[in-house]
């Protein structure tokens, strides 16, 4: 089975503090990505990584970096963190190549910026 | 235009009777769709995922899918309590490279003894 880990369940951090959110994954995925979800707007995609060292912005990349130093593990930063930052942060990984494309998905971090 | 959309529920369902929800998405030359379900507070789990017209079936769930009307339905079968999630619909479009899915918002079922 895919397992997908990420370092916290929960998380408090203050405004403009620096996050980092990790994410690793045990099946040699190709592809990785960080996603935020809030009440009434969905999965929203904020970067993906087709390759180490590789990346692409999502569709709500501001205020966010991301770092793939290692194909198992796929980094978010919060680079000075605010209160609309407040969410629910989902990592999920797939093979990538010709294979199908679903995507699993590690338990989250709720994260709370006060 | 939302490119997937999903009617948002809640969807209200007897124990033991059929729950269907529909997805529909506007990318003509999508390829590949999926269904998630997501418990309050949990991250989303892979049911099945459809590639071809037609039926596909695993226990309980058949998803359905029709192309030429851009649309794909989950039916829940024998529906249990534990079903009670939301059931988030995705897509990968023609245009999504690297594994890129489109989702929809989702639907809440509420599964009532």
């Amino acid at each position: 089975d895919v397992k997908v880990t990420q370092s916290s369940r929960y998380l408090v951090k203050r405004t403009g503090e620096k996050v980092f959110l990790e994410c690793v994954q045990d099946m040699d995925h190709e592809n990785m990505f960080w996603y935020r979800q809030d009440p009434g707007l969905g999965l929203r995609l904020i970067y993906f990584s087709y390759d180490v060292k590789m990346k692409e912005k999502g569709d709500i990349p501001e205020g966010y970096s991301v770092s793939r130093e290692k194909k198992e593990r796929f980094s978010l930063i919060l680079e000075s963190a605010s209160t609309n930052q407040t969410s629910m942060y989902l990592c999920a990984s797939t093979l990538g190549g010709d294979s199908s494309y679903e995507q699993y998905f590690g338990p989250g971090t709720r994260l709370t910026v006060t | 235009q939302k490119e997937v959309e999903q009617n948002s529920g809640p969807l209200s369902v007897p124990e033991g009777a059929i729950a269907s929800l529909n997805c529909t998405y506007s990318d003509r030359g999508s390829q590949s769709f999926f269904w998630y379900r997501q418990y309050s507070g949990k991250s989303p789990e892979l049911i099945m995922f459809i590639y071809s017209n037609g039926d596909k079936e695993d226990g309980r769930f058949t998803a359905q899918l029709n192309k030429a009307s851009q649309y794909v339905s989950l039916l829940i079968r024998d529906s249990q309590p534990s079903d009670s999630a939301t059931y988030l619909c995705a897509v990968r479009g023609i245009t999504d490279s690297w594994g890129k899915l489109q989702f929809g918002a989702g639907t809440q079922v509420v599964v009532t003894p």
